[in-house]
């Protein structure tokens, strides 16, 4: 079967760096993405890993490694508004997303 | 960048009847529309594909004549919880694939918060 692994949970600091792990098993894989979405609305994209390595953007970073099925996100210089869930999703080799259960990430002052 | 927007954002319901859903692509051609639920605390889940001119394909567990599916066109699909009850109180997010872009794009609608009293 299909399955996408993530913490359910994690705190942070406010200022600080925070590494949110995802680990997936898929029929076929075109791609992995992490979304963050805030309590009552829809996820908004932050990133797309296709091929091995880091991808930079801004605070936000994302890594994936295919031979082993792994993916982190990782989220620098935290801030309040960052205080929200973060779901992985790997697109399988139908096209189709399949998503994580997500990580609630709590950011305390 | 990629817009879709969703119709209406909240919508409270009795028991019994019936509530459309529209959700929109409005700058781009959808070939794929997604609908997604998503319960409190819980991830998204599928419950059906839908490609402009033909019938949705379902999700197992997903029954197709009580959450009805129109893609009558490029740019607009519709879902209709039909008979509604409480327990489809939910939040249902739309999202569209691009016709002209990679297949792995994907963009997601606002949702829609129903509630069923």
């Amino acid at each position: 079967g299909q399955n996408i692994d993530q913490p359910t949970e994690m705190t942070a600091t406010e200022g600080a760096i925070v590494q949110i792990n995802c680990t997936y098993q898929t029929s076929g894989f075109n791609g992995l993405f992490w979304y963050q979405q805030h309590a009552g609305e829809a996820p908004t994209f932050l990133s797309y890993n296709v091929l091995d390595g880091l991808e930079e953007k801004g605070r936000f970073s994302s890594f994936l490694s295919r031979s082993k099925g792994y993916s982190y996100l990782l989220l620098k210089e935290l801030q309040m508004k960052d205080s929200a869930s973060y779901l992985c999703a790997v697109m399988d080799s139908n096209y189709q997303l399949i998503w994580g259960a997500g990580t609630k990430l709590i950011i305390k002052p | 960048g990629a817009v879709v927007s969703q119709h209406p954002s909240r919508v409270i319901c009795k028991s019994g009847t019936s509530v459309k859903i529209e959700c929109r692509s409005l700058d781009f051609q959808a070939t794929t529309m997604f609908w997604y639920r998503q319960f409190p605390k819980k991830s998204l889940m599928l419950m059906a594909t839908s490609n402009e001119g033909s019938k949705a394909t379902y999700e197992q567990g997903v029954e197709k004549d009580k959450f009805l599916i129109n893609h009558a066109s490029l740019t607009l699909s519709t879902l209709t919880v039909t008979s509604a009850h409480p327990e489809d109180s939910s939040f249902y997010i739309c999202s569209a694939r691009s016709l002209a872009g990679a297949r792995n794009e994907q963009y997601f609608g606002p949702g829609t918060r129903l509630t069923v009293t």
